[in-house]
Parts: C-alpha cells; sequence; structure tokens
C-alpha cells in the first residue's frame, strides 16, 4: 500500500516568516495530494490540494508543489499569522481496486509566535 | 463548511457501557470513514464504507463496528468501553464525482472525544 512521510513534526516560526512542510509518498500512481489543517478541537478541514497533471497550486498565502518524479510535495505558507497556527497533515490518493484510497501523514504541529 | 456532522461532541462513560457515536452527512456522499486519532496526532482508519450495506474495516485493528443501512449514517458502536478506548473519532466523507468531475476530497466532521473511566 501507499506510505506517507511528513516532516516536520513540529515547526515554531515568528509572525510574518514562512513555514515549509514536506511529505513524500511511495506509490507513483497517487495522482491526488490534499493537505489539511486542524485547528484545536475541530476536525481537519481540506485547504488546499493539487493533482499529478499539475506542478503548483497556489491560493493568497497558502502554495503547494509536487515533484512526481521524487514523489514528493510541500505546503509552503508565507507571511504566517497567529492563526495559521495547528497541525497540518498531507495525504496521498491512489487506487485500491476499483475506489481511491487517502493515506495521511502523520501531521506537522505549526506554532507561529507573535 | 462541510455539512458532516457527530454526536455526541464529547462523552465521559464508565468502563463497560455500550455507546454508540453518530456520523451524518447531508451531501449525498457515497464514501463514510471512521478515524482514531491518538494523542500524537496521527489519523489512523477504522472503518470504511463505500455505500449503503458495504462496510470494511480500516488500518488500525479495533474492537468498533461500523453500520451502513442508510447513505447518510455511518454509525461506530462499541460493545463494552474500556479506557483504552479513550481517543477522538472523526468521522469522514467523500465520493468520488462531485459536479461532473472527479474528486477524493475527504470532509471531516468536528470529531467525539471519548473518555472512558
Amino acid at each position: 500500500g501507499e506510505n506517507v512521510e511528513q516532516h516536520p513534526s513540529t515547526l515554531s516560526v515568528q509572525e510574518g516568516d514562512s513555514a515549509v512542510i514536506k511529505c513524500t509518498y511511495s506509490d507513483s500512481a497517487s495522482n491526488y495530494f490534499p493537505w489539511y489543517k486542524q485547528e484545536l478541537g475541530k476536525g481537519p478541514q481540506l485547504i488546499i490540494d493539487i493533482r499529478s497533471n499539475v506542478g503548483e497550486k497556489k491560493d493568497q498565502r497558502i502554495a503547494v508543489t509536487l515533484n512526481k518524479t521524487a514523489k514528493h510535495f510541500s505546503l509552503h505558507i508565507t507571511e504566517t499569522q497567529p492563526e495559521d497556527s495547528a497541525v497540518y497533515f498531507c495525504a496521498a490518493s491512489f487506487k485500491g481496486g476499483s475506489n481511491y484510497k487517502l493515506t495521511f501523514g502523520k501531521g506537522t504541529l505549526l506554532t507561529v509566535n507573535p | 463548511e462541510a455539512d458532516i456532522y457527530q454526536t455526541p461532541r464529547y462523552l465521559v462513560i464508565g468502563t463497560g457501557k455500550k455507546i454508540t457515536l453518530e456520523c451524518s452527512q447531508t451531501m449525498g456522499h457515497d464514501k463514510m470513514y471512521w478515524y482514531q486519532q491518538d494523542p500524537g496526532m496521527e489519523l489512523h482508519l477504522i472503518h470504511y464504507s463505500y455505500g449503503v450495506n458495504s462496510t470494511e474495516k480500516g488500518d488500525l485493528s479495533s474492537e468498533s463496528t461500523v453500520s451502513r443501512i442508510r447513505t447518510e449514517h455511518f454509525p461506530l458502536t462499541l460493545e463494552s468501553a474500556r479506557p483504552s478506548h479513550t481517543s477522538q473519532y472523526l468521522c469522514a466523507s467523500s465520493t468520488n464525482h462531485w459536479g461532473g468531475r472527479f474528486t477524493d476530497t475527504q470532509y471531516f466532521g468536528p470529531g467525539t472525544r471519548l473518555t472512558v473511566l
């Protein structure tokens, strides 16, 4: 099956700095890569996703890059704000049988210090 | 905001009790999932369903059971709760086709925090 590695497990930055979270995946057939943000006491919420036919996608201060050859993808947050503090999960989707299965990384706790 | 709901949000119960965690979604999604989230953050898939009357065990072995009698409803049951069942339980749903295009996006509910004394 698919294996997704996520680094770092914790990340602390100063407000206004950039934050980068990296993930690698093992199954070259994976073609969908979402990122989720989980705030304290809430369920994970999708913040951005990318498909394998695209190398980069941006949404305001958030961007995701994908390197299919190296099988890794990254989340970039610029101009970080205290409200960006949360746990972030990457995931990769691969086809298992007739259905697609999402495999999650172990999460990164991001702390933005004011 | 996804239309997926979980009740109760918090539950404190004694050992040996039977409990059912409710999950409902109004998006018409055919696929639903239960995850167990430990204090270390990691999400563990414990059950999933690809449609009515279809249920499968996930990657992490669990003593809980699930049922899928209606598309919108995916309850999880523990016949005899134990302290080792203390955890956060997250429900999610997805569909492979939305508005005519393919998608794998999973939408999560707010979670149920279960404490077994």
